[in-house]
């Protein structure tokens, strides 16, 4: 399987602040066929279930506030936000589609500082 | 809109089985792929596997950790998804989520707790 592991496993941001969270996989997760990134950011906020920001590595999912932004290729993948706001405290997770199996990072815990 | 909705989940005892189910709707079922992903308590996000929907045939990926252990099906005349799980282990309490990955849309979640 295919490991995916996130940096740092939190981080405390102050608002108004740019936030970056780190996922790296063990082997590619870029199609060479279709040149696409196989990876997605979910944003998990208390007693809910996670909620789609990113898929194909920087596609933005619809509704989601132009401050997320994703970017990366091949095993190194970054989820920004740019600028941090009260609603955006969440556990975040990455997780690569390419391979059968579909693991998840470890998570990301953001903070307010 | 679409909606799913996971049931069957409660309190076993270790070694016992439990049947979840996943119910659809707001879709055409049996087009898409459907997954099944667990969170134990505090901790994080841990993929099950997926079965096939549409030319597939309802064929299955599973994470090598559950493989032989959980089971996926379908019923796509139901809308509904399934997860078998058996010879449950105290580790195995969590939260089971179904998802359609395609469009990223989760379940609220179904708890199964194993203890004796």
């Amino acid at each position: 399987d295919i490991v995916m592991t996130q940096s740092p496993d939190s981080l405390a941001v102050s608002l108004g602040e740019r936030a970056t969270i780190n996922c790296k996989s063990s082997q590619s997760v870029l199609n060479s066929s279709n040149k696409m990134n196989y990876l997605a950011w979910y944003q998990q906020k208390p007693g809910q279930p996670p909620k789609l920001l990113i898929y194909w590595a920087s596609a933005r999912e619809s509704g989601v506030p132009d401050r997320f932004s994703g970017s990366g290729s091949g095993t190194d993948f970054a989820l920004t936000i740019s600028s941090l706001q009260p609603e955006d405290v969440a556990v975040y997770y990455c997780q690569q589609y390419y391979s059968p199996s579909y693991t998840f990072g470890q998570g990301t815990k953001l903070e307010i500082k | 809109e679409v909606q799913l909705v996971e049931s069957g989940g409660g309190l076993v005892q270790p070694g016992r089985s439990l049947r979840l189910s996943c119910t659809a709707s707001g879709f055409t079922f049996g087009e898409y792929t459907m997954s099944w992903v667990r969170q134990a308590p505090g901790k994080g996000l841990e993929w099950i596997g997926f079965i096939r929907g549409g030319v597939d045939g309802a064929t299955t990926e599973y994470a090598a950790s559950f493989k032989g252990r959980f089971t996926l099906s379908r019923d796509d005349s139901k809308s509904i998804a399934y997860l078998q799980m058996n010879s449950l282990k105290t580790e195995d309490t969590a939260l089971y989520y179904c998802l359609r990955q395609s469009g990223g849309y989760w379940g609220q979640g179904a708890l199964v707790t194993v203890s004796s």
